[in-house]
């Protein structure tokens, strides 16, 4: 029972440098979103989808792209990464489905990428 | 305007005893549902205990419980029987868009809570 997977676990950059940070689930969940947390912070979302092929922004999208060309995958691309974009990203992903209850609710996490630029 | 609101960056807790972290939130939704996640040392984020806004009884579980007061737009955590294995970051999160019918997920700015053997 995977649920997400991120990957990579840890990566360092060069300033301008472009990576693809990879998520996946296998819970068919229909919600994805990507959060960073820069140190001793909260989460901030980056972008989110809604299902396959329905992407949007969220509170810190600039510097960032994403696709959702499947339900599983929801890769998060950097184009020309920044000092500022050293940070943990979060790949998380929920079940919105008919009824509120805590099975449509709850948000899965994966286990983060911390990366680094320099 | 912030929405999800957690004044205290830090609290002590003695081994044994209960301890309270506040939340306060922010929404228009009619339906919203409010969590907490732990994150310990080693950086995962661990689902701890869900209130719904309809649900009528605060929630819990294990040592866990949601002081939920809906009025006053509040949810604080309440851990019971405090553990050296609570210490770590708490964050509250809230869940909001059954309106605009994208459901998003916004979190606090944490409480690191250290127990003391």
């Amino acid at each position: 029972n995977a649920g997400v997977t991120q990957t990579p676990k840890f990566r360092i950059l060069k300033i301008g440098q472009s990576m693809t940070l990879q998520c996946t689930q296998d819970m068919n969940h229909n919600y994805m979103y990507w959060y960073r947390q820069d140190p001793g912070m909260g989460l901030k979302l980056i972008y989110y989808s809604v299902g396959a092929g329905i992407t949007d922004k969220g509170e810190v999208p600039n510097g960032y792209n994403v696709s959702r060309s499947t339900t599983e995958d929801f890769p998060l691309r950097l184009e020309l990464a920044a000092p500022s974009q050293t940070s943990v990203y979060f790949c998380a992903s929920s079940y919105q489905g008919a009824g509120v209850t805590l099975d449509n609710e709850k948000l899965f996490f994966g286990s983060g990428t911390q990366l680094s630029v320099l | 305007a912030q929405k999800i609101t957690q004044t205290q960056p830090g609290m002590f807790v003695q081994e044994k005893e209960a301890v309270t972290l506040d939340c306060t939130y922010d929404t228009s939704d009619p339906s919203y549902g409010l969590f907490w996640y732990k994150q310990p040392s080693s950086g995962e984020m661990i689902f701890l205990i869900y209130q719904g806004s309809y649900d009528q009884q605060n929630a819990t579980e294990g040592r866990y419980s949601l002081n939920f007061q809906k009025a006053r737009k509040s949810a604080n955590l309440v851990i019971s029987a405090s553990q050296l294995g609570d210490s770590a970051m708490y964050f509250c999160a809230m869940r909001e868009g059954i309106f605009s019918g994208t459901y998003k997920y916004i979190f606090g700015t944490g409480t690191r809570l250290k127990v003391l053997a």
